[in-house]
């Protein structure tokens, strides 16, 4: 158990539908980061959020959006699904916002949109 | 654009030692080297990482080589609980280039 939450576990929706993923990170952890994990382009970081903050984004579509509370909890929104945005979503967190920290994965979540 | 480049996979027999290489040809002098792998229907788990010299901890050993160019990822006596995808990432998050960029990871297979 990495101390990272996820939820929901497994997300079923149709498409041009919204959701919203939730992630909580280890306790001490002010670093947030969101990965895609598809078969076709295996993983990929969309997006950090540090201390509430943005931090950096990768390949995250216009589509998605995230925030961070003061809590440090995050969201993933994902809107006007498409079939293509299926896949396992990560997030991980971190004690610090660079590279020389390591990450804790959550165990995902599963969207799949029909 | 940075990339690590992996075969796509490996095999090993239970107690002996693996190395699983990385090939990072264009890595920038300050892009830090992790290693994550990722067990059959679990998220990615932290495995080592480093910046020019070589690191050790308790699950592995990564070797980096002198012009940075590859690394080797080197588990000392491999067991079954260590099949796993194993990832090598480019980590940089300074200046306005950040990088965090994973490759599409080696499967190790091992033997009982």
């Amino acid at each position: 158990d990495s101390g990272v939450t996820q939820t929901p576990k497994h997300l079923i929706t149709a498409t041009g539908q919204r959701v919203t993923l939730r992630c909580s990170p280890r306790s001490g952890d002010l670093s947030v980061y969101w990965y895609q994990q598809s078969l076709d382009q295996g993983l990929q970081f969309l997006i950090q959020y540090y201390n509430g903050e943005e931090r950096a984004k990768g390949n995250i579509l216009e589509r998605f959006s995230a925030q961070q509370f003061p809590d440090l909890h995050s969201e993933l929104n994902l809107s006007s699904l498409e079939l293509g945005d299926s896949a396992l979503y990560f997030c991980a967190s971190s004690v610090g916002q660079s590279e020389t920290y390591e990450q804790y994965f959550g165990p995902g979540t599963r969207l799949t949109v029909t | 654009d940075a990339k690590t480049t992996q075969p796509n996979s490996m095999e090993s027999n239970e107690e002996e030692p693996v190395h699983l290489p990385c090939n990072h040809s264009t890595i920038s002098g300050t892009d830090y080297i992790h290693w994550y792998r990722q067990l059959p229907s679990q998220g990615p788990e932290y495995v080592i990482h480093g910046l020019t010299s070589n690191v050790n901890n308790r699950m592995a050993s990564l070797a980096i080589a002198e012009d940075r160019k590859s690394s080797t990822l080197i588990l000392h006596r491999a067991t079954l609980r260590d099949a796993a995808v194993y990832y090598c990432i480019l980590h940089n998050s300074g200046g306005s280039n950040y990088k965090l960029t994973f490759g599409k990871g080696t499967l190790l297979t091992v033997n009982p």
